[in-house]
């Protein structure tokens, strides 16, 4: 079983759509989670962290279920330029080091 | 600026030759990190180093080398005993200031073996 699992998509969805992706890690000692956003050919970069109590950044809300072992990131009202893959990703203990799910392909159309 | 900075952006490489992946940062980051991509694949950890003059082995090590000297440098080599080399390979740096330990890429280099 990888440590941390999602569906690779692709999800096409049309402009103005809300759409959600699920990622499940298998250690429960993790410590942080993160959603990076990765556009073809180009390297991830931080689209948020996310926290216990779930957070918003805009059309952007992530949530975390320790029970469970699952997070989830929903976008509203998606956008043209919402089109990438993005990597749901979790901390370790105290090395740092991230475990990186192979991410999740959207395709928002016209 | 500040940012992390990779070289180059594409290498092509013949079998049996090394080559060597350049990372700088001006963030004053301590710790950095190589991680590799293949098509469809989540990132996976090459080499990790906490602090200068020292690095550990992260989860796919074999045929890479690295070194950590100096604070802003985390060079990585790729030696002709990585039986599949072709990849993106990405450098990164860990902010001290985030709780979470948040990483930072830099744009990446795209080593093909011919």
């Amino acid at each position: 079983r990888k440590e941390v699992e999602q569906d690779p998509g692709p999800f096409n969805v049309p402009e103005g759509a809300t759409v959600a992706f699920n990622c499940t890690y298998s250690n429960s000692a993790s410590q942080s989670f993160f959603w990076y956003r990765q556009d073809c050919r180009k390297e991830p970069k931080l689209l948020m962290s996310v926290y216990s109590s779930g957070n918003e950044d805009g059309r952007f809300t992530a949530q975390l279920n320790r029970a469970s072992q699952y997070i989830s990131l929903l976008i509203r009202d998606s956008k043209l330029s919402d089109s990438a893959t993005y990597l749901c990703v979790v901390k370790g203990q105290n090395t740092g080091k991230l475990i990186f799910g192979q991410g999740t392909t959207l395709q928002v159309k016209p | 600026d500040g940012g992390i900075t990779q070289s180059p952006k594409y290498l092509f490489r013949k079998e049996g030759q090394n080559v060597t992946l350049s990372c700088e940062q001006n963030l004053n980051h301590d710790a950095m990190y190589w991680y590799r991509q293949d098509p469809g694949q989540g990132l996976r950890l090459i080499y990790y180093s906490q602090i200068v003059n020292d690095f550990q082995k992260g989860d796919i090590a074999e045929g890479y080398s690295v070194s950590r000297e100096k604070k802003e440098s985390f060079p990585l080599t790729v030696t002709s005993a990585q039986k599949n080399p072709t990849a993106f390979y990405l450098c990164a740096s860990r902010d001290p200031g985030s709780p979470q330990g948040t990483q930072y890429f830099g744009p990446g280099t795209r080593l093909t073996v011919l």
